[in-house]
């Protein structure tokens, strides 16, 4: 069985300022982590994924995760926050053979202050 | 377009009716997931297409809810006898039903019940 935390619901910080949204999750076999992110009134769309290889991933606008299997985490980044950035994240995983539901996170509702 | 698309974009219904939603996946997409995003909960999987295979219907949460695919290509999501708690944004995805399992989501259905 596969579960995803998020912690922090609502994380708020100032344009410019450094961006860190949480995410462990727990998986009997070796996952694949995904990071979406929401904007109002639309769909998800993906920001990065974790399969194998380098445990650095760098994502669309600016983001990048870091897989750390001996914390059982995938925390999501970004240097210097934008208002554009607005927006639900969402954290996922998946089984390594893949081709499954997605087990979600709750979300985290990013909030930047200008 | 060449994304996932679902109609309608918005349905208001009264409690006792039956409602479909539709979604149309990517062309060549032999994967498609039905899920159910409600208000500070996440996102819930309630189905799952592959092929020709058996849907994997482990996620629906009575048996007021089906969805069936014709063709492998759309697909239909039907709530029976609409409840209030049915009230929730419903997304499609689709993948190319290969082990790295990335899922590309329509816009998404908001269903409310009356």
């Amino acid at each position: 069985a596969q579960s995803v935390t998020q912690l922090g619901s609502h994380v708020s910080v100032s344009e410019g300022a450094l961006v860190l949204l949480r995410c462990n999750y727990s998986s009997s076999v070796p996952p694949y982590l995904f990071w979406y992110v929401q904007y109002p009134n639309q769909g998800l769309q993906l920001l990065l994924k974790y399969t194998t290889g380098a445990t650095l991933v760098k994502g669309i606008n600016g983001f990048e995760a870091e897989f750390k299997k001996s914390e059982t985490s995938f925390h999501l980044t970004k240097p210097s926050a934008h208002m554009s950035d607005a927006a639900e994240y969402f954290c996922a995983v998946s089984p390594y053979s893949g081709n499954t539901p997605l087990v979600f996170g709750k979300g985290t509702r990013l909030s930047v202050i200008a | 377009g060449a994304g996932v698309s679902q109609s309608p974009s918005n349905k208001v219904t009264e409690k006792g009716k039956d409602v479909e939603l539709r979604c149309d996946p990517i062309s060549g997409h032999t994967a498609l997931y039905w899920y159910r995003q409600s208000l500070g909960q996440g996102l819930e999987f309630l189905i799952y297409f592959q092929g020709n295979s058996a849907p994997d219907k482990s996620g629906l949460p009575s048996d007021r809810f089906s969805a069936e695919r014709t063709g492998g290509s759309v697909s239909t999501l039907t709530i029976q006898r609409t409840q209030q708690e049915d009230s929730a944004v419903y997304l499609c995805a689709s993948s190319i039903g290969d082990r790295h399992n990335e899922q590309f989501f329509g816009p998404g259905t908001r269903l409310t019940v009356l």
